[in-house]
């Protein structure tokens, strides 16, 4: 089956910066997303994405389907940033596969 | 938006006793949920897809007799762990897919087996 890979796995930050989050995926996708997973494991929808860019304020994502990769961009960091990161490729029967995260802590 | 309610929050049990989590969307109709299943710092993974009308289907290595899955109506999954045991002890997440917003996930079950 597809495989997803993150990276990088942690990244520590400070407030105001600018990150850039990358996923790899090993095979063609039906589809492509960003969640943001918070503290209390709540998992939030930031991007749909299977090609293209998409902006969202701070937040904005970008997928090159042909090179299978995608990117997510944070700007301007804040401290409610903070929690994991995750992608997750669809691949038929609408089956999400997700990467191991990244780990994203801002610190004040 | 799209809402996905999951209960229980939080959950202790003794082992060999069984416990239901329920998943319902609130504000949408979906003919297809999902049970994931993530131990501490490590990702998703995917347990199962439940079916409106029709039996589960159980990804590799999940036993299902152990993960009952029932999807009654067009809003309502349930996941029991039966006999439950210390290792059973996880955050069980589900989802359903909107067909404007994607993917929506419930906001997890934290599962304690003492």
């Amino acid at each position: 089956g597809i495989q997803v890979e993150q990276s990088p796995p942690d990244l520590i930050l400070q407030e105001g910066a600018n990150s850039t989050l990358r996923c790899n995926f090993s095979d063609s996708v039906n589809n492509l997303q960003w969640f943001h997973q918070n503290p209390w494991g709540q998992l939030i929808n930031l991007f749909y994405i299977p090609s293209g860019t998409k902006q969202n304020g701070r937040l904005s994502a970008t997928t090159v389907a042909t090179e299978r990769y995608s990117l997510l961009y944070i700007s301007s960091s804040q401290t409610t940033d903070s929690g994991v990161y995750f992608c997750a490729a669809i691949q038929g029967a609408q089956k999400l596969v997700f990467g191991q995260g990244t780990r994203l802590t801002i610190n004040p | 938006g799209a809402v996905v309610s999951q209960h229980p929050s939080r959950v202790i049990c003794k082992s060999g006793t069984s416990v239901k989590i329920e998943c319902r969307s609130l504000d949408f109709q979906a003919t297809t949920m999902f049970w994931y299943r993530q131990f501490p710092k490590q990702s998703l993974m995917l347990m199962a897809t439940s079916n409106e009308g029709s039996k589960a289907t159980y990804e590799q290595g999940v036993e299902k007799d152990k993960f009952l899955i029932n999807h009654a109506s067009l809003t309502l999954s349930t996941l029991t762990v039966t006999s439950a045991h210390p290792e059973d002890s996880s955050f069980y997440i589900c989802s359903a897919i909107h067909w404007r917003y994607g993917y929506t996930f419930g906001s997890g079950t934290r599962l304690t087996v003492v």
